[in-house]
C-alpha cells in the first residue's frame, strides 16, 4: 500500500529563514503529490500539487515544491518564513488504485516566531 | 463559492454511545470522503461515494461506523456504539468527480471526544 513519510513532525524558525520540509512516498506507481497546509482554526486547504511535467512546483504564497522520482520525495520549500505560515502542513499521494483517494503523511507542525 | 459545511462542529459522548456527524458538499460536487484524523496522524481515508453509491470503504470498520449519501450530495457518517479509540477529527471532502486531477476540498472537521 502506498504510504508518506515527513520527517519533521515540528519545526521553529525565525522570520525570513528558509524552510524546507521532508516528504518521501512509497509507491512504484504513477503518482499526484500534493502538499495541504491547516492554519490554526481553519481547514485544510492545496497550497500545491504535482501531476506531471516541470517537477519544480509553484504554489500560493511563495511556496514550492520539487519532485524527485529518482528519491520518491516531493520536499516543500520557502525562501524567506513569516510569522503568518505558521501552519501544520501535510503531504500526500494519490495513485494507488486510482479514485482520486489521498494518503496523507503525519504533518509537519511549523512555528515562525517574530 | 460556498465550502464543505459540516455539523457538528464539536461533540463529546460517552463511550458506548452514538453519534452522528453531517456534511453538505461543494455544490456539484458528485465524489465526497470522509476522513478520521487522529491526534499527531494526518488524515485517513474511510469512505468514499461516487453520488449515491460507494466507491471505497475498504478502511470504515463496519461493525460500529455506517455513512450514507441517499439523495447524493448530503452524507452522514454515524458511529455506534463508540469506542475511546474513536476520539478524532472526522474531515468531509467532496472534488467535482473521481479523476485525481480534481482539486479535494476538505470541511472545518467535527471533533468528536469519547470519554
Amino acid at each position: 500500500a502506498q504510504s508518506v513519510s515527513q520527517h519533521n513532525h515540528h519545526v521553529i524558525l525565525s522570520e525570513a529563514a528558509s524552510l524546507e520540509l521532508g516528504c518521501n512516498y512509497s509507491y512504484g506507481g504513477t503518482v499526484n503529490l500534493f502538499w495541504y497546509v491547516q492554519y490554526p482554526g481553519q481547514h485544510l486547504q492545496l497550497l500545491l500539487k504535482y501531476f506531471s511535467g516541470d517537477p519544480l512546483v509553484k504554489g500560493i504564497k511563495g511556496f514550492e515544491a520539487e519532485f524527485i522520482k529518482s528519491k520518491f520525495s516531493f520536499n516543500l520549500r520557502k525562501p524567506s518564513v513569516q510569522w503568518s505560515d505558521t501552519a501544520e502542513y501535510f503531504c500526500a499521494v494519490n495513485g494507488e488504485g486510482g479514485g482520486n483517494k489521498l494518503t496523507f503523511g503525519t504533518g509537519t507542525q511549523l512555528k515562525v516566531e517574530l | 463559492e460556498a465550502g464543505v459545511a459540516q455539523s457538528p462542529r464539536y461533540k463529546i459522548i460517552e463511550k458506548r454511545q452514538s453519534v452522528a456527524f453531517w456534511c453538505n458538499p461543494i455544490s456539484g460536487h458528485a465524489t465526497l470522503y470522509w476522513y478520521q484524523q487522529i491526534l499527531g496522524q494526518g488524515p485517513k481515508l474511510l469512505i468514499q461515494f461516487q453520488n449515491n453509491g460507494v466507491v471505497d470503504d475498504s478502511q470504515l470498520p463496519k461493525d460500529r461506523f455506517s455513512a450514507e449519501r441517499l439523495k447524493g450530495v448530503d452524507s452522514t457518517l454515524k458511529i455506534q456504539p463508540a469506542k475511546l479509540e474513536d476520539s478524532a477529527v472526522y474531515l468531509c471532502a467532496s472534488s467535482l468527480t473521481l479523476y485525481s486531477g480534481n482539486t479535494i476540498y476538505f470541511g472545518e472537521g467535527s471533533w468528536l471526544t469519547v470519554v
